[in-house]
């Protein structure tokens, strides 16, 4: 069964910084790896879906890249600004369903 | 605006009583998804529908009962028999992923179940 892990679970960091987030998961027969952002008490929106047959996708100051053989996936953020704090989550596809992540919890300070 | 539309967004429900929540989506797509969100968590699946007329138990189905009987409507009911439905309920919809479709899921709002 697929397992999906996100660390860290909380990060909080100055404006301005780069920083990076990371998504493991066990099983790497996945057909796509989509990132979502989720302010508090809200739906879940899209930021970035990653295809098998490829490598990284692009987003104004966001990158998702993936690596199956190693079972990871990163999503990096350039320039964090306070709009930036949400929780990520990252979610793996496989038989028509995604398996989450237990999300990452972003603050960005002033 | 093509979209998923949850309601009602807050519900309070004593115990044992049964609740339906309300998912719509005009987007035109074949699969639907609910999933449940505790404090801190992850999401959970609980059923999805690839088609119309048929649908699957997800990880936490137990306590739960979907329908789908049109393509746009896949309404959940937390029964009496769901020993903590207090939760944010997401529902979500797809094309399923093919050769010319990524799979991309989107989301509603959200639905807040509490029991009191």
């Amino acid at each position: 069964k697929q397992e999906v892990t996100q660390i860290p679970a909380a990060l909080s960091v100055p404006e301005g910084e780069n920083l990076v987030l990371n998504c493991s998961f066990t099983d790497s027969a996945i057909y796509n790896l989509q990132w979502f952002r989720q302010d508090p008490g809200k739906g879940l929106t899209s930021l970035l879906l990653i295809q098998s047959s490829q490598r990284e996708q692009t987003s104004g100051r966001l990158n998702a890249s993936l690596d199956k053989s190693s079972g990871r996936s990163t999503l990096y953020i350039a320039a964090s600004q306070p709009g930036d704090s949400a929780t990520y989550l990252c979610a793996g596809g496989q038989d028509n369903m995604l398996t989450f992540g237990g999300g990452t919890r972003l603050m960005v300070k002033p | 605006d093509g979209g998923i539309t949850q309601s009602p967004k807050y519900l309070f429900r004593k115990e044992g009583q049964n609740v339906t929540l309300s998912c719509e989506q005009n987007l035109n797509h074949d699969a639907m998804y609910w999933y449940r969100q505790d404090p801190g968590q992850g999401l959970r699946l609980i059923y999805y529908s690839q088609i119309v007329n048929d649908f699957q138990k997800g990880d936490i189905a137990e306590g739960y009962s979907v329908s789908r009987e049109k393509k746009e409507s896949f309404p959940l009911t937390v029964t009496s028999a769901q020993k903590n439905p207090t939760a944010f309920y997401l529902c979500a919809s797809s094309i399923p992923a093919g050769a010319a479709n990524t799979g991309e899921l989107f989301f509603g709002e959200g639905s807040r179940l509490t029991v009191l």
